[in-house]
């Protein structure tokens, strides 16, 4: 059974294109978050929803908009994409909001723009 | 910005010897975390050790954390190939609701 999945796991696009990509937790989780992982490996939160809410926006583009359906479910939608969005976006799930809880990771979706 | 900081960034041993990695981070934390990504997966935690504890172990690893420095350590003994991966410490910086992941540190066992 897979705790945190997301789809697609590789996205290969043009610039100026709009995509989605769509993650899912089986968990029970209230809360679900958004990473990008750039070429460094650098992790960079992106947003956190808290049972549908909105808790962090980390001062990201507003190309990218993030939309939970329900609390099992956060998708990342991106608008007009540029070259520097190239990176591996992962989704997360935890208990809580906050950074006392563990966090589940999904398998990541690597975006390439061309 | 940027909160935890790993050193070394790279990391090659030989089987059955011993990593340390360490973990610096710049403001006040409620805990800290490490995470293992293995290549092309999404990270797995390994341990959480709370501000107010000093030293924690699960199995093979020993994590550390001293405040006073904000520092952390995290040592994993008689490593084995499997061990390969990136480790990342990860820190609840007071009032962010949030964790805050470093570079990492990309640990080779070489058999």
């Amino acid at each position: 059974d897979t705790a945190v999945s997301q789809t697609p796991k590789y996205l290969v696009t043009q610039m100026g294109n709009d995509k989605s990509i769509k993650c899912e937790q089986n968990l029970g989780h209230d809360t679900m978050y958004w990473y990008k992982q750039d070429s460094k490996k650098f992790l960079k939160i992106m947003f956190s929803y808290n049972n549908k809410e909105l808790i962090i926006n980390e001062t990201v583009p507003n190309r990218f908009s993030p939309k939970s359906p329900d609390k099992a479910h956060l998708n990342l939608h991106i608008n007009s994409l540029e070259l520097g969005d190239s990176a591996v976006y992962f989704c997360a799930s935890s208990v809580n909001v906050g950074g006392r809880e563990t966090q589940y990771f999904g398998p990541g979706t690597r975006l390439l723009v061309l | 910005s940027q909160q935890g900081e790993e050193d070394p960034q790279a990391l090659s041993i030989q089987e059955g010897e011993n990593a340390t990695m360490n973990c610096s981070y710049k403001t006040s934390i409620n805990n800290l975390q490490w995470y293992r990504q293995n290549s092309g997966r999404g990270l797995v935690h390994l341990i959480l050790i709370r501000s107010n504890e000093r030293e924690k172990h699960s199995g093979r690893l020993r994590v550390t954390l001293d405040t006073s420095k904000k520092s952390s350590s995290l040592l994993i003994t008689a490593s084995r190939a499997a061990d390969t991966a990136s480790y990342f410490c990860a820190t609840d910086p007071q009032g962010a609701q949030k964790l805050v992941f470093g570079q990492g540190t990309r640990l080779t066992i070489n058999p």
